[in-house]
């Protein structure tokens, strides 16, 4: 069956360091792709997505591409800030019709000033 | 509302009793979810509705769970006879109208503690 796989944190860098957040999955078909974030005491928010391959997602100063070739969605940003920290959640969902979404089992990233 | 409303933010049950959790999904979304995160684990999918029919039940993990939803609004997710292993988040999303791709908005869940 579908599913993601996203490293384990905690993830914990200081301000301004590069980010990278590995996402895999294994899927049939060309299912779509998102990261979710749930920062501290809220909701999960969709914070980007692509539907194809090779489409890039931004928010945010977040980025991700969708790599049929290697089955990843790395999250990446350049420059991260206090105000990231957050768990970050990658996903997919099934374009064949069906509604579920899967998703990894998310990443604590904490940033220090 | 605003967003996804979940109550209560928190509760604590003894093992073999009934617990009751709500979500109010955004106003005009007709389509709600339920997940279940466990410690360690990712977002478990639950169960679905489309208004007020639920077109899939599979996740839900024994018939000790189940789950309504009335007016095409408020859902209810009933556990019955409650086991420590259903200690978990709750999670409650609504979307627009239940489309591929289709944006979801989160409750920030219900922590059930079963003792």
């Amino acid at each position: 069956g579908n599913s993601v796989t996203q490293m384990e944190g905690p993830v914990t860098l200081s301000e301004e360091a590069f980010l990278t957040i590995n996402c895999t999955y294994t899927a049939t078909g060309y299912p779509s792709l998102f990261w979710y974030v749930q920062y501290p005491g809220e909701g999960l928010q969709l914070l980007l997505k692509a539907t194809k391959a090779d489409d890039k997602g931004s928010n945010k100063g977040f980025e991700a591409t969708y790599r049929k070739e290697t089955t990843s969605f790395h999250l990446e940003k350049g420059s991260v800030q206090v105000s990231d920290s957050a768990v970050y959640f990658c996903a997919l969902s099934d374009n064949a019709g069906t509604y579920k979404y899967i998703f990894g089992t998310g990443t604590r990233l904490k940033v220090l000033a | 509302g605003a967003g996804v409303s979940q109550s209560p933010s928190n509760k604590v049950t003894e093992k073999g009793k009934d617990v009751e959790l709500r979500c109010d999904p955004i106003s005009g979304h007709t389509a709600l979810y339920w997940y279940r995160q466990s410690l360690g684990q990712g977002l478990e999918f639950l169960i679905y509705f489309q208004g007020n029919s639920a077109p899939d039940k599979s996740g839900l993990p024994s018939d000790r769970f189940s789950a309504e939803r009335t007016g095409g609004s408020v859902s209810t997710l009933t556990i019955q006879r409650t086991q420590q292993e259903d200690s978990a988040v709750y999670l409650c999303a609504s979307s627009l109208g239940g489309q591929e791709n289709e944006k979801l908005f989160f409750g920030s869940g219900t922590q059930l503690s079963v003792l």
